[in-house]
């Protein structure tokens, strides 16, 4: 099974800041990752797809890399409705997903 | 595009249940499709998924108990849910593969187990 390592746990940032979300699987898995943002009474929403991927939608503000094992989302210009809960998954044994532990993006 | 939970509810050990997911607005046999839930202070947990041909795919968590089915023609989804278990407890989201990722999600519905 591949187990995805999110790190940190929870960051708190000041609106205007940058954030710098980690990802990192247990083994390869190409460029297989997505992003989601999550927020409480909400369903997840789509940032980003195959790593680097914008969705449809998302600002530019959003922006993910990596390949192989270890993957970022940067997240620049923080805004207040940018506090969430942010998940990686991995597709690389599609169908079959795994989801990250999630990081806590708080805005002071 | 558009999809639409039902089904949940309180429920007690050992129970069993079915939600529902109706979907709207894409080509609904295209797609392969998926259910995630999110326990209670807890993250995003995948709980099965089925291809757009019809085999299916679980964790080890709910495998022998929960069983993904679809019906193409009626455009819905369905996550039939069997000795259901206090860990079970959850909101449970039904979501479309699109080949990169998951999108959209439905609003998802809640499932409780407790006696």
């Amino acid at each position: 099974e591949i187990v995805l390592t999110q790190s940190p746990a929870t960051l708190s940032l000041s609106p205007g800041e940058s954030a710098t979300l980690s990802c990192r699987a247990s083994q390869s898995i190409a460029s297989y990752l997505a992003w989601y943002q999550k927020k409480v009474g909400q369903a997840p929403r789509l940032l980003i797809s195959d790593a680097s991927n914008r969705a449809i939608g998302i600002p530019a503000r959003f922006s993910g890399s990596g390949s192989g094992t270890d993957f970022t989302l940067t997240i620049t210009s923080l805004e207040p409705e940018d506090s969430a809960v942010y998940y990686c998954q991995q597709r690389s044994n599609w169908p079959r997903n795994t989801f990250g532990g999630g990081t806590t993006v708080e805005i002071k | 595009v558009q999809l639409v939970e039902s089904g949940g509810g309180l429920v007690q050990p050992g129970g069993s249940l079915r939600l529902s997911c109706a979907a709207s607005g894409f080509t609904f046999v295209d797609y392969d499709m998926h259910w995630v839930r999110q326990a209670p202070g807890k993250g995003l947990e995948w709980v099965a998924g089925i291809e757009n041909a019809g085999d299916a795919y679980y964790p080890d968590s709910v495998k022998g108990r929960f069983t993904i089915s679809r019906e193409n023609v009626k455009r819905y989804l369905y996550l039939q849910m069997d000795s259901l278990r206090v860990g079970d407890t959850a909101v449970y989201y039904c979501a479309r593969d699109f080949g990169g990722g998951l999108d959209p999600w439905g609003q998802g519905t809640l499932v409780t187990v407790s006696s």
